[in-house]
């Protein structure tokens, strides 16, 4: 089976502070992928990266940037945090770039900044 | 751009009933689709999914779901709910082109069992 993990379930940061949110799959995947996920919003994604080193905007990538320097891992970075990004946050993997791949999900970070 | 809908975005039942979760696509070239199930502080887990091979597709815990071309619709159903289902359940599409997909999920459906 395939295992997505993050690294914290819950995180309470300051506002202002600089926030990592990492993220490990052990399955060779191509794709990761950062959501966010609000009640009556559905997931909305951040930024996703198809290779190391690559990466692209998703959704709503304000805000927010991310790291990938190796396949396995993928970070996503909160420059400043902002009481508006008190959220949970979402890692995903997929084998590859064809469509009919599902995407992965680890259990989530519920990220709370005050 | 691909949208996905929800109708309903919470659904009660009894516990032993038909469960009937909509979910209609928009784009005019059939996407991919997939339903995932969230259970509480947890993260999404795949149900199942629709990729042109069955229009009728089976999935895990009993549910299934039936791709339909003319209503642009991939309704999840399960013909006797058990209180082990209650979740939140997210209905998703992939955009299409590109060799790189994304998926847009709809807002999501609550699902409640009553005894």
């Amino acid at each position: 089976d395939v295992k997505v993990t993050q690294s914290s379930r819950y995180l309470v940061k300051r506002t202002g502070e600089k926030v990592f949110l990492e993220c490990v799959q052990d399955m060779d995947h191509e794709n990761m992928f950062w959501y966010r996920q609000d009640p009556g919003l559905g997931l909305r994604l951040i930024y996703f990266s198809y290779d190391v080193k690559m990466k692209e905007k998703g959704d709503i990538p304000e805000g927010y940037s991310v790291s990938r320097e190796k396949k396995e891992r993928f970070s996503l970075i909160l420059e400043s945090a902002s009481t508006n990004q008190t959220s949970m946050y979402l890692c995903a993997s997929s084998l590859s770039g064809a469509r009919n791949q599902p995407q992965h999900f680890g259990d989530g970070t519920r990220l709370s900044i005050l | 751009a691909q949208s996905v809908t929800q109708l309903g975005s919470h659904v009660s039942v009894s516990e032993g009933a038909l469960v009937l979760l909509r979910c209609n696509y928009s784009s005019s070239v059939p996407p991919y689709l997939f339903w995932y199930v969230q259970y509480p502080n947890q993260g999404l887990q795949l149900l199942l999914k629709y990729t042109s091979a069955a229009t009728l597709v089976k999935g895990i815990n009993g549910f299934e779901a039936e791709f339909k071309k003319s209503e642009t619709s991939f309704h999840l159903t399960k013909p006797s709910a058990h209180m082990s289902d209650a979740a939140e359940y997210f209905c998703a599409a992939t955009n299409s082109g590109g060799s790189n997909y994304k998926l847009t999920f709809g807002k999501g459906t609550l699902l409640t069992v009553n005894p």
